[in-house]
């Protein structure tokens, strides 16, 4: 079965960088594109950026381009996503979700989520 | 980037109600949207893509419809298990954008 299991909570301060894992399994990793998203509390998510299985082709949201750096390692089946520049309102749960296929940004299966809180 | 908006906000309904959440976008989506399901403190679930058409799993009681600007997410009859926040989002450009939520609550 497809799973996607994430790296564990971050306490980070203002300023510095965080770099989570996703690892996936149960299927092939290079034929469907991967997503990261967050979602602060109480609010809904909030797309950050994708990577394409194959070419590592990605695409970035505005608000944070610059910042942010998605990446995989096709020899162990994972992705990683990098925010550097952190500010408190970077503090939220973060998750990689899988493309679902042939419809690209429907995100069929999720990671269990990170917490990622900045604070001084 | 595309807007979306939902409504209500929340609903409280008893179980067995029949229970329809709309989903607006600030322009037209064609029919690429998708419906989640989120449970406190767990990861969001598709349940709806292409704005009509089921995930694997996902029960009958659970449909979409809507083309163009304005969408809609029914429960036939809710379940206990379908007290939950539900999301819309939309798949149809970059950046993918998703609804406030409507948070469907025990009367």
């Amino acid at each position: 079965q497809v799973r996607l299991v994430q790296s564990g909570p971050e306490v980070k301060m203002p300023g510095a960088s965080v770099k989570v894992s996703c690892k996936a399994s149960g299927y092939t990793f290079t034929n469907y594109g991967m997503n990261w998203l967050r979602q602060a509390p109480g609010q809904g998510p909030e797309w950050v950026a994708w990577i394409s299985g194959n070419t590592a082709n990605t695409n970035y949201a505005q608000n944070v381009q610059g910042r942010v750096t998605v990446t995989t390692d096709t020899s162990t089946n994972t992705a990683y996503m990098e925010l550097r520049g952190l500010r408190s309102d970077d503090t939220a749960v973060y998750y990689c979700a899988r493309d679902k296929g042939v419809v690209p940004g429907t995100f069929d299966y999720w990671g269990q989520g990170t917490l990622v809180t900045v604070s001084s | 980037d595309i807007q979306m908006t939902q409504s209500p906000a929340s609903v409280s309904a008893s179980v067995g109600d029949r229970v329809t959440i709309t989903c607006r976008a600030s322009q037209s989506i064609r029919n690429w949207l998708a419906w989640y399901q989120q449970k406190p403190g767990k990861a969001p679930n598709l349940l709806i893509y292409v704005a009509s058409s089921l995930h694997s799993g996902v029960p009958s009681r659970f449909s979409g419809s809507g083309s163009g600007t304005e969408f809609t997410l029914t429960i036939s009859s809710l379940q206990p298990e379908d007290f939950a926040t539900y999301f819309c989002q939309q798949t149809n450009s970059f950046p993918w954008t998703f609804g406030q939520g409507t948070r469907v609550d025990m009367k």
